[in-house]
């Protein structure tokens, strides 16, 4: 099973909204992976969690709040989103510290935020 | 720093024609990965090819191929005979094994018409 599979496909929320974005994978990568894409824009990264424990967090506004209650799910939680935050939102796993491999994408979830 | 440079950002070729997309990227360190991802309309970002700093022979996989010039930091990617199901968004990126970061280039938007 090489798949990275997300939660919702589509999202439409309100600015007042508390939501949450699913990440999971079963091929035991312990390096999982948001970014965040705007159209005609390359994926920016906005936070790595290594081994379960966040190592790399973008400077991301606090609206945004990533979760890894264990090695095979990543949640990324939404509240009080402005409509500029409205964009795909990638997940992606690898194996972790190793360059010798390709981080695994899923679909993502196209988030809208009015 | 680093920094992954893609000039071009459409490309527009018949089917059956050759499509060379260009990368020029910047890093400091020594031992890096580069790769090529493709994005189809879809969202998911497909891993395509992958190669290491210390590996500059250049090889082809069925109709990919791609030429690493260290020494000019280029890491360029064709597709042969192109088809419209080549038709999508490729994305260069670097590697970088401390803090598991992955620098995505501009993209290029490949448009093949039959």
């Amino acid at each position: 099973d090489t798949e990275v599979t997300q939660t919702p496909k589509h999202l439409v929320m309100g600015m007042t909204n508390k939501k949450s974005l699913k990440c999971e994978q079963h091929m035991g990568h312990r390096a999982m992976y948001w970014y965040k894409q705007k159209a005609k824009k390359p994926p920016e990264l906005m936070f790595v969690y290594s081994y379960e424990k966040l190592s790399i967090n973008e400077s991301v506004p606090s609206r945004f709040s990533p979760e890894c209650p264990n090695s095979s799910l990543l949640n990324l939680h939404l509240h009080a989103l402005q409509p500029e935050d409205s964009a795909l939102y990638l997940c992606a796993s690898s194996l972790p510290g190793q360059m010798n491999t390709e981080a695994f994408f899923g679909q993502g979830t196209r988030l809208t935020v009015v | 720093a680093q920094k992954v440079t893609q000039a071009q950002t459409e490309i527009s070729v018949v089917e059956k024609e050759d499509v060379t997309l260009d990368c020029v990227y910047e890093t400091r360190d020594t031992t890096y990965y580069l790769f090529w991802y493709k994005q189809p309309p879809s969202g998911e970002l497909v891993f395509l090819i992958r190669r290491n700093s210390f590996d500059e022979q250049n090889e082809i996989s069925g109709r990919y191929s791609w030429n690493f010039q260290k020494s000019t930091s280029s890491f360029n990617f064709t597709i042969t005979a192109s088809q419209v199901v080549d038709s999508a968004v490729y994305f260069c990126a670097l590697f970088k094994a401390a803090g598991n970061k992955l620098t995505f280039g501009g993209g290029t938007r490949v448009l093949v018409k039959p």
